[in-house]
């Protein structure tokens, strides 16, 4: 069975330092890799997502993700924080075999200091 | 393109009632997925329909129900409400192959008293 590991509950980082977030996941195959944000009452917006190919991906609002398959790691980083990205930041991952169904890490919320 | 939509926004209901939950996928896409969020669970898979099937199902008991109508469109029921079924319930579609990236909706959610 598929499984997400946010390690992180909560992260606070001063605006322009630096952001990263880990996920860690578990998968026998090679997964399907997103990160998704969420602001307080609203959806999930998609950052970014690994299918294939190049390990570093690049997403939105500034936003990147490495792929490490020695480590089952897919972690989020941001060379510089704004303070409209605080917010709850998702790790999922999906597979070809599970359809469409993704299974969720427990979230990190972000929040930022002036 | 228009985004997912989901009505009502929010529902308060009592225990023992039923409820339905509407979502609307963008445009082509024609796989619909459902998730509830809760603080203590997280975010969990409901059920996924693509061409008016149940293509998926997650671990939930079977007052849980979902279809979905020629158009895409796709309705969850929830029947005899319960306490822990307080939740955000977002849906997200999709073009429809394994795999493809979901687009999630704002959610509906649901009190139940």
């Amino acid at each position: 069975a598929q499984s997400v590991t946010q390690p992180d509950i909560h992260i606070t980082v001063s605006e322009g330092a630096s952001l990263e977030l880990r996920c860690n996941y578990s998968y026998g195959a090679t997964p399907y890799l997103f990160w998704y944000v969420q602001s307080p009452g609203q959806g999930l917006q998609l950052l970014l997502k690994y299918f294939s190919g190049d390990t570093l991906v690049q997403g939105i609002k500034g936003f990147e993700a490495e792929f490490k398959r020695s480590q089952s790691s897919f972690n989020l980083r941001k060379p510089s924080v704004h303070w409209s990205d605080a917010a709850e930041y998702f790790c999922a991952v999906g597979a070809k075999a599970a359809g469409n169904k993704l299974t969720f890490g427990g979230g990190t919320r972000v929040l930022v200091k002036p | 393109k228009a985004g997912v939509t989901q009505t009502p926004r929010y529902l308060i209901k009592t225990r023992g009632q039923q409820v339905t939950l509407s979502c609307s996928p963008i445009s082509g896409h024609r796989s619909v997925s459902w998730y509830q969020q809760t603080p203590g669970q997280g975010l969990q898979f409901l059920f996924e329909y693509f061409s008016e099937t149940q293509r998926n199902k997650g671990n939930f008991p079977g007052r849980f129900s979902g279809r979905q109508f020629s158009n895409s469109r796709s309705e969850m029921n929830v029947s005899t409400l319960e306490l822990g079924d307080s939740a955000l319930y977002l849906c997200a579609s999709s073009g429809g192959s394994r795999g493809d990236t979901q687009y999630f909706g704002p959610g509906t959610r649901l009190t139940v008293l």
